[in-house]
């Protein structure tokens, strides 16, 4: 079952904006991934947010996670057209000794030059 | 290099057809899972194994088969695929399950079945 939906559903920026995409979820979790795909390709790990943190860096990236709201947000600063690709959330939800990963449906970013 | 492969790429089949999608890392990790990505349904979890010889259902596992005889090979099986299998797969492993600081994404494999 979907956990993470990822908001808006596509995004178009121009190259040196900030582009700020959204992800909600249901239940509690122990980590948030983000991961980019670049068109066809096989996803790239980003960054991940424990649940105990509310925000992290990385580069460009900037990622918070709200566990009251149930809500993550990842901002990519200056964005390049390189950055044009799906983004997508992923909770990590604990359940006995199992862990799932659970991916959202993806956000649709487009960088233009 | 560390990567997770998978073969073929791109596979054109007819319904019926047994096929194999092998799946392979070179990380020495425990955990490894099959997805299947479709546009607006986003990516589904078909099977996961935890270690060798240890495999369970994930979201979607109805009409594929794995196995884990190695720590390195997780291959996905369709003995009877159908059309609406059409689609693009992942490969996927991690450290271990416990710990899925990052799962590491093979290229896919784009799977056609007329």
């Amino acid at each position: 079952s979907q956990q993470g939906e990822e908001d808006p559903q596509a995004l178009s920026i121009q190259e040196g904006e900030n582009a700020t995409m959204n992800c909600s979820y249901k239940t509690s979790i122990n980590n948030l991934q983000w991961y980019r795909q670049n068109s066809g390709r096989g996803l790239v790990h980003l960054i991940l947010i424990r649940s105990n943190e509310r925000e992290k860096h990385s580069g460009r990236l900037r990622v918070t996670l709200d566990t009251s709201k149930k809500s993550s947000s990842l901002l990519i600063t200056a964005s390049r057209a390189a950055d044009t690709a799906s983004y997508f959330c992923a909770t990590d939800a604990r359940s006995g000794a199992n862990s799932k990963l659970t991916f959202g449906k993806g956000i649709t970013l487009s960088v233009r030059p | 290099e560390a990567q997770v492969t998978q073969n073929p790429r791109y596979l054109i089949t007819v319904t019926g057809k047994k096929l194999t999608v092998t799946c392979s890392q070179n990380m020495n990790h425990e955990y490894m899972s099959w997805y299947r990505q479709d546009p607006g349904l986003g990516l589904r979890q078909i099977y996961y194994s935890m270690n060798v010889e240890v495999t369970d259902k994930g979201d979607v596992p109805e009409g594929y088969k794995v196995s884990r005889k190695e720590k390195r090979n997780f291959p996905l099986i369709l003995e009877s695929p159908s059309p609406n299998q059409t689609s693009l797969y992942f490969c996927a492993s991690s450290l271990t399950q416990l710990y899925q600081e990052t799962q590491y994404f093979g290229p896919g494999t784009r799977l056609l079945v007329l």
